[in-house]
C-alpha cells in the first residue's frame, strides 16, 4: 500500500454513537493532520501531530479526540456529534520542515453524516 | 482576514484549451510556499504544484504551471492543453511562517471542462 487510507469512506451516525476514523499512511512522514470540508467553505485544520504529539488544536468541541499511537496512524473518534458536524473528514501528512515547501498528502476522506 | 482568495466559484473550458485559476493571498511573513490542489469527486485532495516565495522562476509541473507575482500577492494556476479528467474542484493553499503547522485554503473553484 502507498499513499494515505481512510476508513470508513462513508458513515452515518446517531447523536448518541460512538465512532472512530481511522487514518494510515506510508510515506515515511512525521506530521499526521485532521481537516473538516464542510460545503462552501474552506478546509478547517482540526488537529495536527508531530512525531506523535500535538502541536495544534484550533478550538475543536472536545466531543472530537484524536489519537496519534504512532507517526503512521490517526484516528479520530467521534461522539454524541450534532447534525452540524456532518462533513467530509480528510487526514493528511507530511514532513515536517521550516521551509514550508512541503505539501500535505491527502487520504480520500470520510463522508460522515449525523442524524 | 481570509489568507486565500479565490474569486471564481466555477469556470468552464473548451477541451484543448488552456485555463486560468485564479489566486491571491495575504501574509506579512517574507517566507511562505503557495499550493495546489485538485478535488475531483471521488474527494482525494491530489497535490499539483508548489512554489515558494524565494523562487525566482514560476513553478511548472507537466501542463501545470503556477503565474506568481509576488508584487500583486498573486498566484494563479495556469493549465493548458485541458483534458476531460481536468474537471473537478481547485485550491489554492499557503503555508507561512505565522501558521506554520497549518496550510489556509481558499474556497475553490469548480472547474468544467467541455468536450
Amino acid at each position: 500500500e502507498t499513499g494515505v487510507t481512510q476508513t470508513p469512506r462513508h458513515l452515518v451516525m446517531g447523536m448518541t454513537n460512538k465512532k472512530s476514523l481511522k487514518c494510515e499512511q506510508h510515506l515515511g512522514h512525521n506530521a499526521m493532520y485532521w481537516y473538516k470540508q464542510s460545503a462552501k467553505k474552506p478546509l478547517e485544520l482540526m488537529f495536527v501531530y508531530s512525531l506523535e504529539e500535538r502541536v495544534e488544536n484550533n478550538s475543536v468541541p472536545s466531543r472530537f479526540s484524536p489519537e496519534c499511537p504512532n507517526s503512521s496512524h490517526l484516528f479520530l473518534h467521534l461522539h454524541t456529534l450534532q447534525p452540524e458536524d456532518s462533513a467530509l473528514y480528510l487526514c493528511a501528512s507530511s514532513t515536517r520542515d521550516r521551509a514550508h515547501n512541503s505539501p500535505l498528502h491527502f487520504g480520500n476522506g470520510t463522508r460522515l453524516t449525523v442524524t | 482576514a481570509q489568507k486565500i482568495t479565490q474569486t471564481q466559484p466555477g469556470m468552464f473550458v473548451q477541451e484543448k484549451e488552456a485555463v486560468t485559476l485564479d489566486c491571491t493571498y495575504d501574509t506579512s511573513d517574507p517566507s511562505y510556499g503557495l499550493f495546489w490542489y485538485k478535488q475531483p469527486s471521488s474527494g482525494e485532495m491530489i497535490f499539483l504544484i508548489y512554489q515558494g516565495s524565494y523562487d525566482q522562476q514560476n513553478a511548472t509541473e507537466g501542463r501545470y504551471s503556477l503565474n506568481f507575482q509576488k508584487a500583486r500577492k498573486s498566484a494563479n494556476l495556469v493549465i493548458s492543453a485541458s483534458q476531460l479528467g481536468d474537471s473537478a474542484m481547485y485550491f489554492c493553499a499557503m503555508r507561512d511562517q505565522t501558521g506554520a503547522n497549518n496550510l489556509f485554503f481558499g474556497t475553490g473553484t469548480r472547474l468544467t471542462v467541455i468536450p
